[in-house]
């Protein structure tokens, strides 16, 4: 079945450092992608998204590509802040199934001053 | 962006009782409900899909009888846990969505309840 890995944390950085949380998949045909965010306290949040292959998704200065040739869908930020600290999740919606998220395992990121 | 809640956040309780999680859509109408389950360092399971007025879809493995989901309006949906044991303690997350099934729509997630069974 579909499914998402992604490395596991935690991963530490110093501010301004450059970040990348590696996420692949295993999916039929052309899923879609996502980036959540979960900061301490609240609920999972829309971070970014990539409906097709080469699609880049971007926001709050994170991006990501949709790599079909290596089923991939890593996360990128140049210069972290402590703010980012969170734990971020990779997902797909499986080719037409537009209801269901199948989740990565998350990975914490702690980010310090 | 859309706010979700949930409540309570945190509940203990005894072997052998029910505990009731209510997920609250507070400024949209979902017309759809998603429950997950979470383990410690594990990813978000889907336990199941409901939408507003029928009877909700489990996914493989979830016992129905075990895990009662009602989504009586299109802004509140509760999950039952009937007579709870130590396995079932985990965190459960709840999202909801508008729109149609067939088209994307952002799900927006609750802050999730950890549930504690003794």
């Amino acid at each position: 079945g579909d499914s998402v890995t992604q490395m596991e944390g935690p991963v530490t950085l110093s501010e301004e450092a450059f970040l990348t949380i590696n996420c692949t998949y295993t999916a039929t045909g052309y899923p879609s992608l996502f980036w959540y965010v979960q900061y301490p306290g609240e609920g999972l949040q829309l971070l970014l998204k990539a409906t097709k292959a080469d699609d880049k998704g971007s926001n709050k200065g994170f991006e990501a590509t949709y790599r079909k040739e290596t089923t991939s869908f890593h996360l990128e930020k140049g210069s972290v802040q402590v703010s980012d600290s969170a734990v971020y999740f990779c997902a797909l919606t499986p080719l037409g199934g537009f209801q269901k998220l199948v989740f990565g395992t998350g990975t914490r990121l702690l980010v310090s001053p | 962006g859309a706010v979700v809640s949930q409540h309570p956040s945190w509940v203990i309780c005894k072997s052998g009782t029910s505990v009731k999680i209510e997920c609250r859509s507070l400024d949209f109408q979902a017309t759809t409900m998603f429950w997950y389950r979470q383990f410690p360092k594990q990813s978000l399971m889907l336990m199941a899909t409901s939408n507003e007025g029928s009877k909700a879809t489990y996914e493989q493995g979830v016992e129905k009888d075990k895990f009662l989901i009602n989504h009586a309006s299109l802004t509140l949906s509760t999950l039952t846990v009937t007579s709870a044991h130590p396995e079932d303690s985990s965190f459960y997350i709840c999202s909801a969505r508008s729109g149609l099934a067939d088209s994307y729509n952002e799900q927006f997630f609750g802050p999730g309840t950890r549930l504690t069974v003794l």
